[in-house]
């Protein structure tokens, strides 16, 4: 199994740019999420999905969209790129949305929005 | 309001030292997860703790769950190098799909 993985490992974009992270796991998972870490900020919840068809907000949803057309991918869309998206970001997954299951983190998408 | 306060912040010790690092929150939680995420890298599972005043031991480190379910703690005996890295501490509230992340705490070992 790769479990969980991301492309591209960087990026950097003009300010209004949109573009696509890629996430992918084939761990048959169901529960899926985006996440943004920022210096001495953690990790931030951005979307998640409890399964195909399903998505909902996280904590810093704005600019960003999710679909879940397939269990095993679940890309985020950044629409118009600002600087204040510049970040990495996380997707990970897990068995099921209860919160106790182990989440498995992808290698990180590193953006540069200029 | 961040609804899992860490602390220290950072942290450097020497080799063989002990510390603690520990994850507060005014919140109960259903559960608490504590993973450990070096440079470049995404984080990686290291203990999950359900059960209010549970102690699970994984090698040198401790983890504990308040009884409250409110706040946790991990200890590591003998700091080794190879601890370095950054601590967090992760939980959903009881009924929540969303897992909240505390802010970390850099650990550095120094040999």
């Amino acid at each position: 199994n790769a479990g969980v993985t991301q492309t591209p490992k960087f990026q950097v974009l003009k300010t209004g740019q949109s573009m696509t992270l890629q996430c992918a796991q084939d761990m048959n998972h169901e529960y899926m999420s985006w996440y943004r870490q920022d210096p001495g900020m953690g990790l931030r919840l951005i979307h998640y999905s409890v399964g195909a068809g399903i998505t909902d907000q996280g904590e810093v949803p704005n600019g960003y969209n999710v679909s879940r057309s397939t269990t095993e991918d679940f890309p985020l869309r950044l629409l118009s790129a600002a600087p204040s998206q510049t970040s990495v970001y996380f997707c990970a997954s897990s068995l099921s949305y209860r919160p106790e299951e182990t989440q498995y983190f992808g290698p990180g998408t590193r953006l540069l929005v200029l | 309001t961040q609804l899992l306060e860490q602390s220290p912040q950072f942290l450097s010790i020497q080799e063989g030292e002990n510390l603690t690092v520990y994850c507060n929150s005014s919140s109960v939680f259903s559960s608490l997860q504590w993973y450990r995420q070096e440079p470049g890298e995404g984080p990686v599972l290291l203990v999950t703790v359900v059960t209010g005043g549970e102690v699970k031991k994984l090698k040198r480190l401790t983890f504990q769950f308040g009884d409250a379910r409110k706040d946790s703690s991990l200890h590591i005996t003998a700091a080794q190098p190879g601890d370095t890295g950054l601590y967090l501490c992760a939980g959903a509230r009881a009924g929540s799909y969303q897992l909240t992340f505390g802010k970390g705490t850099k650990l550095s070992v120094i040999p």
